[in-house]
């Protein structure tokens, strides 16, 4: 199956920090997409991407499709305790999949 | 509103068990998916539903059936559960085919003994 390799695979950090996150493959996709999930919960939305080079924020979290249609970023600027949690990339292709990254834990600290 | 809902929330079930995890969504969206999630696999595809009617092979659907009942209903059937589908297993929709987000349920975590 189609992988996207995702990074770093944990954080810690202090509250008031930038976090930065990417998610790589060897595939092409045409939409990317970043979800949080909280503990005991289903992953929820934050950015949805859907061309190559764009460049789209929510909030304090910016995410961007690479150019190359092969990778993705994820930025939140001045981080907050609830920040705390999973970050996924996501990535579609033609057959109706969406493919998982491994996640990117991430803690801060007050 | 409800969105995507999920039951059991937890089940333990013994090796050779079968049990049918649930999932309806509300809202009117054609396509539906399982996914598995295992520490540091990511959430992995089992089966998805293009569109009521039909039924497609994910990643990983060793082990695993799926029925969709209607538009608002897709199950997963595990005919005879092994320790290594022990998971949290989560539903999801989107309007369509793969080309906008999926919503998800809260997951189901299933422990096989």
């Amino acid at each position: 199956g189609q992988q996207l390799n995702q990074s770093p695979q944990s954080m810690f950090i202090q509250e008031g920090e930038d976090v930065s996150m990417n998610c790589t493959s060897s595939s092409i996709f045409n939409t990317w997409l970043w979800y949080k999930q909280d503990p005991g919960e289903g992953p929820v939305l934050l950015i949805a991407l859907y061309k190559a080079g764009e460049l789209t924020s929510n909030g304090r979290l910016t995410a961007q499709f690479g150019i190359t249609r092969k990778d993705s970023f994820l930025n939140i600027s001045a981080s907050i305790p609830s920040d705390v949690g999973i970050y996924f990339c996501a990535a579609y292709n033609t057959g109706n999949q969406f493919y998982f990254g491994t996640g990117t834990s991430l803690t801060v600290i007050p | 509103n409800a969105g995507v809902t999920q039951t059991p929330k937890f089940q333990v079930l013994k090796t050779g068990q079968s049990m049918t995890l649930q999932c309806a969504q509300d809202m009117n969206h054609n396509s539906m998916y399982w996914y598995r999630q295992d520490p540091g696999m990511g959430l992995r595809l089992i089966y998805y539903s293009a569109s009521e009617g039909t039924t497609d092979k994910g990643e990983v659907p060793n082990g695993y059936n799926v029925s969709r009942l209607n538009k608002r209903e897709f199950s997963l059937r595990l005919e005879s559960a092994a320790p290594s589908q022990t998971s949290v297993y989560f539903c999801a929709s989107s309007i369509s085919p793969g080309v906008t987000e999926a919503f998800f349920g809260q997951g189901t975590r299933l422990t096989v003994v």
